[in-house]
């Protein structure tokens, strides 16, 4: 299983609405991060996770609060959202070890409009 | 700090063409260097990669060489198809790290 799935697929919210995002991998991997992807840009880097720890926080918005429940999942909670956090929001993984020069495997990405 | 360059898209190119999307990096060590893909409306997939000086990535008929002296990664395929349309990205990862360097992507289109 190469996969990195994340549900839901779309997401439409509103700027009270409590939501939140989920992202599961069973490849074993120990790094999950978020990213956040406006159109014709490249990912930006939200958070990483290391070991179930969150390692890197790139000055996000408290609106956005990650949370790894065990080796498996990656949670992005979502709070009084604005409309330019509009965007496609990436999950990705990858190993940790002695080497680090491996990819890192994305899921599909949920598509999030803030109305 | 370290970063990529890529050409600025879009691209467009007739069916059967060749292609090259130019990728150069600075970067302050030894990175490895990768393509991603991303078609209309999905997420990223890696397309090809590389960990060290003259190795050569291939995939699907795409193929990209590590040079460190003129600190490129260029992406090459020989005959593109309509099912290439999509965005291509370069990026850099440095093995004190796990974060990923971005380019800021190519669109590339190919008409029939």
């Amino acid at each position: 299983d190469t996969e990195v799935t994340q549900t839901p697929k779309h997401l439409v919210m509103g700027m009270t609405n409590k939501k939140s995002l989920k992202c599961e991998q069973h490849m074993g991997h120990r790094a999950m991060y978020w990213y956040k992807q406006k159109a014709k840009k490249p990912p930006e880097l939200m958070f990483v996770y290391s070991y179930e720890k969150l390692s890197i926080n790139e000055s996000v918005p408290s609106r956005f609060s990650p949370e790894c429940p065990n080796s498996s999942l990656l949670n992005l909670h979502l709070h009084a959202l604005q409309p330019e956090d509009s965007a496609l929001y990436l999950c990705a993984s990858s190993p940790l070890g002695h080497t680090l020069n491996t990819e890192a495997f994305f899921g599909q990405g949920t598509r999030l409009t803030v109305v | 700090g370290d970063s990529v360059t890529q050409m600025e898209g879009p691209v467009t190119l007739s069916e059967e063409a060749c292609l090259t999307i130019n990728c150069t990096y600075t970067a302050t060590g030894y990175p490895s260097l990768f393509w991603y893909v991303q078609y209309p409306g999905e997420g990223l997939q890696l397309l090809l990669k590389a960990t060290k000086a003259d190795d050569k990535g291939s995939n699907k008929g795409f193929e990209a060489t590590y040079r460190k002296e003129t600190t490129s990664f260029h992406l090459e395929k020989g005959s593109v198809q309509v099912s290439d349309s999509a965005v291509y990205f370069c990026a850099l990862l440095m093995d004190s790290n796990y974060q990923l360097i971005w380019g800021a992507g190519t669109k590339l289109i190919i008409k029939p």
